[in-house]
């Protein structure tokens, strides 16, 4: 079963403009990561973020984490056309053994 | 590293025969999983493996699915016989051992096309 389900599942804007997508997770976590897949490709790793940590930026890219509202977002700014993908989190489950639980994803169009 | 090696990239097989998908971690990696990815159902943990043991298979689907792990260096997926419901890409992804805290890194994919 899907731990994270992300939202909104599709979302269409032009470059320059910035993207946010919001996840949310059932159970107590180690960590939530963000990860990016192009068309036909391989997942890649984004970010990690902590159960500790509110908040981790890398380059273009913002991860907040709140666990008491059991919700992360991730925000691109500047967006590129190269930023078209679709972007998943991922949940490494508290008592889940080291599993990494993935959602459904948001399907990023960024137009020039 | 070459990263995570699947083979094959494409499979394109009839009802009722044997599948075996590859896959080859990232060395010094100890944790490897098998997700299935469709339309419908999304990205799904089919099993994982620490240590070449596996820890939960939960997420395979039915007995027709089998998992191995021989040594650190490679991972086998087999569906037998395989359905046209099994037609789906297979991934496969390998972290290192200081998880919980480290990323999964990716293979490229296995698209299983069962007519």
């Amino acid at each position: 079963s899907q731990q994270g389900e992300e939202d909104p599942q599709a979302l269409s804007i032009q470059e320059g403009e910035n993207a946010t997508m919001n996840c949310s997770y059932k159970t107590s976590i180690n960590n939530l990561q963000w990860y990016r897949q192009n068309s036909g490709r391989g997942l890649v790793h984004l970010i990690l973020i902590r159960s500790n940590e509110r908040e981790k930026h890398s380059g273009r890219l913002r991860v907040t984490l709140d666990t008491s509202k059991k919700s992360s977002s991730l925000l691109i700014t500047a967006s590129r056309a190269a930023d078209t993908a679709s972007y998943f989190c991922a949940t490494d489950d508290e008592g889940g053994y080291n599993k990494l639980i993935f959602g459904a994803g948001t399907r990023l169009a960024v137009h020039p | 590293d070459a990263g995570v090696i699947q083979s094959p990239r494409h499979e394109v097989t009839e009802m009722g025969q044997e599948v075996t998908l590859r896959c080859k971690p990232i060395s010094g990696h100890d944790y490897l999983f098998w997700y299935r990815q469709t339309m419908m159902r999304g990205l799904e943990l089919l099993i994982y493996f620490n240590n070449n043991v596996p820890i939960d298979d939960s997420g395979m689907p039915e007995d027709r699915f089998s998992a191995k792990m021989p040594n650190a260096s490679f991972s086998t997926l087999k569906i037998q016989p395989s359905e046209p419901r099994d037609s789906a890409v297979y991934f496969c992804a390998s972290s290192a051992p200081d998880r919980p805290n480290t990323e999964a890194f990716f293979g490229q994919g296995t698209r299983l096309t069962v007519v």
